[in-house]
């Protein structure tokens, strides 16, 4: 059954490096997605990607965030001067065909710990 | 604004006995309904969704869920727990027309004993 894939699974990192977040997405979706889930708080809305650019970010998403669709397969997101607040566990999604309800499938998630 | 609230933090329930998570959500606009469960250390898995038609849904592993639109809920029910139905379930909505994203609630924590 195909699954979206995310690298690493857990990643430190020391306050003001800049980390990059890998997905693999479902090959032959459309539509691409980072959300995020702080320790004990619900899951939130980063950013949507469709056909090469952001089509949706949250206020979380400031100048600090970036993503990317370097080649046809990886989706990244780049924090670029991690903050203690950035620790949280990332999840990656995609789907077919957004805005329709079509189902999101979510990667592992990455742990990120900012210390 | 959009939201989505989950009313129990926790449920505490015996094996065997049935179980309802509750859940209710604000929209102005028509919306897309979902039920996720994360179990631990793992990513989100939908167990179910509404999209249109019956309001009655079947989903994964014995779920189902019934949405109500007059009073804007989708609660998530399943019949006889297991212990290994323990995990986190999230409630969730999309906006109809928009790019896709979930809308989230806090999560209710399912917790099976034996």
């Amino acid at each position: 059954e195909p699954e979206v894939t995310q690298t690493p699974s857990h990643q430190v990192t020391q306050m003001g490096q800049e980390v990059i977040l890998r997905c693999v997405p479902i090959s032959n979706h459309l539509y691409f997605y980072w959300y995020r889930q702080i320790l004990g708080q619900k899951v939130e809305f980063l950013v949507s990607f469709y056909n090469n650019e952001i089509s949706e970010k949250s206020e979380i998403f400031d100048d600090q965030f970036s993503v990317e669709r370097p080649d046809g397969s990886n989706f990244t997101l780049k924090i670029r001067s991690t903050k203690l607040e950035d620790s949280a566990m990332y999840f990656c999604a995609s789907s077919g065909v957004g805005g329709r309800g079509t189902e999101a499938f979510f990667g592992q998630g990455t742990r990120l710990t900012v210390v | 604004a959009q939201s989505v609230t989950q009313l129990d933090s926790q449920v505490p329930v015996f094996e065997e006995a049935p179980v309802e998570l509750r859940c209710n959500y604000s929209s102005s606009v028509s919306v897309y309904l979902f039920w996720y469960v994360q179990y631990p250390n793992q990513g989100l898995q939908l167990l179910l969704k509404y999209l249109s038609g019956s309001t009655l849904v079947k989903g994964i592993n014995g779920f189902e869920a019934e949405f109500n639109k007059s009073q804007t809920s989708f609660h998530l029910r399943k019949p006889s727990v297991h212990i290994s139905d323990t995990a986190e379930y999230f409630c969730a909505v999309i906006i109809s027309g928009n790019t896709g994203k979930l809308i989230f609630g806090q999560g209710t924590t399912l917790q099976v004993k034996p």
